[in-house]
């Protein structure tokens, strides 16, 4: 059982682009979240999803979006790349909404 | 606003001492507290939580965490730090809407 993963591992990227970071979970968790760390700041979220179909906005939504297709991805699309979006972000699911959250390895992202 | 503060950036312990690693929450209603831990260029993993019951929770790899309600603390500790024990450790109340709140972590080093 993988759990979750994540891809890219790492990723450099220049202003302006756009980047899609991609999260697989294999527990039929119906829960699914993006984080981002930063240094000093801990984790904060980004984007949730409830339930395949759903989404909703974290604490820090702006330039990013997700999708909720299926109960397995749920990726995260920066439409036009910035500076302040360097950071690792995790992906993260749970049973229910309000269940323990498992987290993936996390995706490392610069942005020039 | 719910919210979790953990106090020091770094805690520094010799190997075979007892480690505490400070927590303290301010949450509307019933806290459910969370610690986690993150190991260099990993994902976070989850040790133990805090919903309802005994105040002294034990979780993975010989953690345990107490419950204060008076001193809103959810305190981390293990009687006898390994090395293999440092790392970042994160607490986390969950919120009224179900997600959690992270702290901004708190380095533990645990020196032969």
């Amino acid at each position: 059982i993988a759990g979750i993963t994540q891809a890219p591992t790492s990723q450099i990227l220049a202003a302006g682009r756009r980047m899609t970071l991609r999260c697989t979970q294999d527990m039929r968790h119906n829960a699914m979240y993006w984080y981002r760390q930063d240094l000093g700041l801990g984790l904060r979220l980004i984007h949730y999803s409830n339930t395949a179909g759903t989404t909703g906005k974290g604490e820090v939504p702006d330039g990013y979006s997700v999708s909720r297709a299926n109960t397995d991805d749920f990726p995260l699309t920066l439409a036009s790349a910035v500076p302040s979006q360097t950071s690792v972000y995790f992906c993260a699911s749970s049973i229910g909404a309000r269940d323990t959250q498992y987290f993936g390895p996390g995706t490392r992202l610069t942005v020039l | 606003a719910q919210s979790v503060a953990q106090p020091e950036d770094q805690v520094n312990v010799a190997e075979g001492n007892p480690l505490t690693v400070k927590c303290t929450y301010s949450v509307s209603g019933n806290p459910y507290l969370f610690w986690y831990v993150q190991y260099p260029n990993r994902g976070l993993q989850f040790l133990l939580k805090y919903i309802t019951g005994d105040n002294l929770v034990k979780g993975s790899y010989g953690f345990e965490a107490e419950f204060n309600k008076s001193q809103t603390s959810f305190h981390l500790k293990k009687p006898s730090a390994l090395v293999s024990d440092s790392a970042l450790y994160f607490c986390a109340v969950r919120d009224n809407t179900g997600k959690l709140i992270f702290g901004q972590g708190t380095t533990l080093q645990v020196k032969p």
